[in-house]
C-alpha cells in the first residue's frame, strides 16, 4: 500500500530533551515535506525536500533540523524542544514539487512540557 | 498575514442538503488551488483541485468554483453525507511562491443525519 509512514504517533517529552521524528514514504517520491498543525493557522510547512541531500526551509524552521539521506526517510529533529513546538506534525511526500496532490503521513501529535 | 483564509471555523448541514465551504486568498499570483479534507487522527487527503484556466472543476458530488477577479474559490459537496463531516483546508501555489502550497487555517463541516 502506497502510504507515508510517521513514527511515533504520540509523544510527550520535556524541554531540553532532543528527539526525532520518523518519516517514511514507499512511493518513489522525490518532495518530502514537514508542517506543523496548530489551531486557527491551519498547515505551516516547516521544512522540505526537493530530493537526497536536498532540503530548504518552510516557513517556521527555527528549532528544527532535518536530513535528507536516502529518498524514502525524511527525518525531523528537535535538537532542544520547547513548549512553543508542542504541536501536530505531519509529514508529506510528492512526486515532485509540482505534484501538489501530497500524500499526508498520519500526524504526530506532540507535547513538550 | 494569511494569504489563505478560510473565514468560517465550522459548518453545520443537514444531510443530503448543499455544503458550501469558502475561502479567500490575497496572492493574485496564486494559480492553482486544492482542497484537502482531514478525518481525526488522520493525516489531510487530496481531495480536487483547480487551476486558474479554468473556474470550475468538478468531480462527483464536489465541485470547485473559482472566481479569479474576487480571489475567492468555494467547495460546494451535493448532496452532503455524514461521511463528508471532516475539516476542510484551502490551499493555494503558483509559480511565484516557488511552488510552495500555502493553506488555510481549515473548515469543520459536520453533516447533521
Amino acid at each position: 500500500e502506497a502510504q507515508v509512514t510517521q513514527n511515533p504517533r504520540y509523544l510527550i517529552t520535556v524541554t531540553g530533551k532532543k528527539l526525532t521524528v520518523t518519516c517514511s514514504q514507499n512511493m518513489n517520491h522525490e518532495y518530502m515535506s514537514w508542517y506543523r498543525q496548530d489551531p486557527g493557522l491551519g498547515l505551516r510547512q516547516i521544512y522540505y525536500s526537493m530530493n537526497v541531500e536536498a532540503t530548504d526551509k518552510g516557513d517556521v524552521p527555527e528549532g528544527y533540523k532535518v536530513s535528507r539521506k536516502e529518498k524514502r526517510n525524511f527525518p525531523l529533529i528537535l535538537e532542544s524542544p520547547s513548549p512553543n513546538q508542542t504541536s501536530l506534525y505531519f509529514c508529506a511526500s510528492s512526486l515532485s514539487r509540482q505534484s501538489y496532490g501530497y500524500t499526508f503521513g498520519s500526524g504526530t501529535r506532540l507535547t513538550v512540557v | 498575514d494569511q494569504q489563505v483564509k478560510q473565514n468560517s471555523p465550522s459548518l453545520s448541514v443537514q444531510e443530503g442538503r448543499i455544503s458550501i465551504l469558502n475561502c479567500d486568498y490575497t496572492n493574485s499570483m496564486f494559480d492553482y488551488f486544492l482542497w484537502y479534507k482531514k478525518y481525526p487522527a488522520e493525516g489531510p487527503t487530496f481531495l480536487i483541485s483547480i487551476s486558474s484556466i479554468k473556474d470550475k472543476n468538478e468531480d462527483g458530488r464536489f465541485t470547485v468554483f473559482l472566481n479569479k477577479s474576487a480571489k475567492h474559490l468555494s467547495l460546494h459537496i451535493v448532496p452532503s453525507q455524514p461521511g463528508d463531516s471532516a475539516v476542510y483546508f484551502c490551499a493555494a501555489t503558483g509559480v511565484t511562491s516557488y511552488d510552495k502550497v500555502i493553506f488555510g487555517p481549515g473548515t469543520s463541516l459536520s453533516v447533521i443525519p
